[in-house]
């Protein structure tokens, strides 16, 4: 098994410009998450889906947007991107809910210049 | 809803020391708890979890965490620390229902020679 992967490991963007980070994992997982992690900030949730054609906001959603078309992928698209999305983002799987732990991608380096 | 109270943000100490990496969590529920270990440069990896039963849980890499329901912590310990296990520590909190788990903010573990 891949685990959760994700590409690309690094992005150097321009103000204004758009992207997806891609997030896959092969382990039929349910619930998968978006994260950033910003140095003092620890880990905020972006989005989350509970299942294929479900997802919800988590803490940081604006500039952010997600799908969830299969059980396998979760895209995260940065519609118009600003340096403040300057982050490292984290993508996560779990089978589901209570006693299962996540699972963590490598991440995604993204400069916002 | 929880929260999670990481106390240090960073702990230095000496190779072959000691340490205890402090955890308190809030919670109206019965919760279940995770450590997870980030070494630099790649994603969260879980480190240890309690669901229940035994209060102290144990890592294979010599860490040991206990759970305390009347002290609501769950703070992780080695009792001699390696250069390689410099890295940063989140404690997390989920409870039966959920598929978010709640995070620390994180503690930085730095290993001097």
């Amino acid at each position: 098994n891949a685990g959760v992967t994700q590409t690309p490991k690094f992005q150097v963007l321009k103000t204004g410009q758009s992207m997806t980070l891609q997030c896959a994992q092969d382990m039929n997982h349910e619930y998968m998450s978006w994260y950033r992690q910003d140095p003092g900030m620890g880990l905020r949730l972006i989005h989350y889906s509970v299942g294929a054609g479900i997802t919800d906001q988590g803490e940081v959603p604006n500039g952010y947007n997600v799908s969830r078309s299969t059980t396998e992928d979760f895209p995260l698209r940065l519609l118009s991107a600003a340096p403040s999305q300057t982050s490292v983002y984290f993508c996560a799987s779990s089978r589901g809910q209570g006693v299962d732990e996540q699972f963590f991608g490598p991440g995604t380096r993204l400069t916002v210049l | 809803a929880q929260s999670v109270t990481q106390l240090d943000s960073q702990v230095p100490v000496f190779e072959e020391a000691p340490v205890e990496l402090r955890c308190n969590y809030s919670s109206s529920v019965s919760v279940y708890l995770f450590w997870y270990v980030q070494y630099p440069n790649q994603g969260l990896q879980l480190l240890l979890k309690y669901l229940s039963g035994s209060t102290l849980v144990e890592s294979i890499n010599g860490f040991e965490a206990e759970f305390n329901k009347s002290q609501t912590s769950f703070h992780l310990r080695k009792p001699s620390v390696h250069i390689s296990d410099t890295a940063e520590y989140f404690c997390a909190v989920k409870t039966g229902g959920s598929y978010i788990p709640t995070f620390g903010r994180g503690t930085s573990l730095i290993v001097h020679p």
